[in-house]
C-alpha cells in the first residue's frame, strides 16, 4: 500500500501563508497525471475536495488554496489563512489501490 | 444537484453484520463509482471499498474478508455489508462519489457503534 505521510499539525497567523506537505512511500504521478488530491474536514462535517490531480481547484474553492508537486511530494497552500480554513486537511491518493489517505495536517491558530 | 445519504443502525452487537445504505441522486450510478470511506473517533479516514460503473468491486484487502459492496441502479442505492463487527469497527461510515479519481461529493455521514 502507498503510505502518505502528513506533519500532525501546523500554526498559523491569520493573514498568513500555510503550506501543508504530503509525501507517498513511491510515486502517485503518472506519465500524463499527478494523482494526489486534497481534503479539509471541520469537526462534525464530512470531508470536502479542494485540489484534485495536485493542481486543479475543485469547484466553488476559493482561490487562496493551491496545490503543487509531484512523484512523492506535494503541497497544499492556503494564502492567505482565514479563520474559516481552522480544520483538519488530508491529502489522498488515487495511483494505486487501495486508495490511501494520509493521517491529516490540523491547522491551527497561532 | 449531487447528494448521498447514508443510513443504517447506529448501533450493532459485538460480531454482527453491519448493513448500511447510500441513497443518491443527481447522477447515475452506472457512470461513475461510488464508494465507503470511514473514520473513527477522532482518527483519520480509511478508504473500504467501491463499486465501479459497471458493477465491479474493490475493497481495501484490509476489510476484504468481511466486506461487500452492491447496488441497486433502478433505486439509485448502494449496499455496504460487513460482517463480524468488532468494537475497532466503531467510527463513522461514509460513501462518497469518485470523478476524476478524486472523491467530489461526500454523505454527511452515519455513525456505527460496536457494543454489546
Amino acid at each position: 500500500d502507498i503510505v502518505l505521510t502528513q506533519s500532525p499539525a501546523l500554526a498559523v497567523s491569520l493573514g498568513q501563508r500555510a503550506t501543508i506537505s504530503c509525501r507517498a512511500s513511491q510515486s502517485v504521478s503518472t506519465s500524463s497525471y499527478n494523482l494526489m488530491h486534497w481534503y479539509q474536514q471541520k469537526p462534525g462535517q464530512q470531508p470536502k475536495l479542494l485540489i484534485y490531480d495536485a493542481s486543479n481547484l475543485a469547484s466553488s474553492i476559493p482561490a487562496r488554496f493551491s496545490g503543487s508537486g509531484s512523484g512523492t511530494d506535494f503541497t497544499l497552500t492556503i494564502n492567505p489563512v482565514q479563520a474559516d480554513d481552522i480544520a483538519t486537511y488530508y491529502c489522498q491518493q488515487s495511483r494505486e489501490l487501495p486508495y490511501t489517505f494520509g493521517a491529516g495536517t490540523k491547522l491551527e491558530l497561532k | 444537484q449531487v447528494q448521498l445519504k447514508e443510513s443504517g443502525p447506529g448501533l450493532v452487537q459485538p460480531s454482527q453484520t453491519l448493513s448500511l445504505t447510500c441513497t443518491v441522486s443527481g447522477f447515475s450510478l452506472t457512470s461513475n463509482s461510488v464508494h465507503w470511506v470511514r473514520q473513527p473517533p477522532g482518527k483519520g479516514l480509511e478508504w473500504m471499498g467501491g463499486i465501479w460503473g459497471d458493477g465491479s468491486t474493490d475493497y481495501n484487502s484490509a476489510l476484504k474478508s468481511r466486506l461487500s459492496i452492491s447496488r441497486d441502479t433502478s433505486k439509485s442505492q448502494v449496499f455496504l455489508k460487513m460482517n463480524s463487527l468488532q468494537t475497532d469497527d466503531t467510527a463513522i461510515y461514509f460513501c462518497t462519489r469518485e470523478i476524476y479519481s478524486s472523491f467530489d461529493y461526500w454523505g454527511q455521514g452515519v455513525m456505527v457503534t460496536v457494543s454489546s
